[in-house]
């Protein structure tokens, strides 16, 4: 069975640039997270999607940070413009409906802003 | 106070001990608990829900404590391979459903 997947795995970019990152949730599944983890902070939600919509965008950090999820097999993290201190690994997370469920993750981009 | 909170450690112990791990929750209204582990660079895996009466999977044993608002994690016989991180997520709703992972125990099995 297909898992979370992610793209692309590792991005190394320079400040300023726009970054997207790519997600596609596992089948049949209706909700959507985008996180960010990093050593000092650990694993913040950002956004959450569900059913298409977003429920839940109060972990997105600034104006900077964007998502959308166009339809239900595809949803996009765009940061523009990037700054060094967006360096993290960024994952993506699914899981049925029903609330309460629990997530599948994918392999998650590291991201690197130089 | 954080929402969910676990002692970062590390725990190190020997092959074939006992560990266990608590995570303790502020929000009295949460309903879904799991355990995840995450290995080093790696994304966080499920590695069991965690029920009202407490559940068992193997050498692995999650409780949950409404009263004092905490579950439990134990591992028996501790494996080489159980060295990760160990993360709790409580889940709550108040109109939609919040997930909040805690910043996870490091376990270390020495051989």
């Amino acid at each position: 069975d297909a898992g979370v997947i992610q793209s692309p795995r590792h991005e190394v970019t320079e400040m300023g640039q726009e970054v997207t990152l790519r997600c596609k949730p596992i089948s049949g599944h209706n909700s959507l997270f985008w996180y960010r983890q990093t050593m000092m902070r650990g694993l913040e939600l950002l956004i959450y999607f569900n059913n298409n919509v977003p429920i839940d965008d109060s972990g997105m950090p600034e104006d900077r940070f964007s998502a959308k999820m166009p339809n239900a097999s595809f949803s996009t993290l765009k940061i523009q413009p990037s700054e060094p201190r967006d360096s993290a690994v960024y994952f993506c997370a699914s899981s049925p409906q029903g609330g309460g469920q629990p997530q599948h993750f994918g392999d998650g981009t590291r991201l690197s802003i130089l | 106070r954080k929402e969910v909170e676990q002692d970062p450690g590390p725990f190190n112990v020997p092959e074939g001990a006992t560990v266990a791990f608590n995570c303790t929750y502020s929000n009295s209204a949460s309903q879904s608990f799991f355990w995840y582990r995450q290995d080093c660079r790696k994304e966080p895996k499920l590695l069991m829900s965690v029920y009202s009466s407490g559940n068992e999977d193997g050498r692995f044993t999650a409780q949950l404590n409404r009263a004092s608002q905490y579950i439990s994690l134990l591992i028996r016989d501790s494996k080489l391979s159980d060295s990760a991180t160990y993360l709790c997520v409580v889940i709550s709703t108040s109109g939609t459903y919040k997930y909040i992972f805690g910043t996870g125990t490091r376990l270390k099995v020495l051989a």
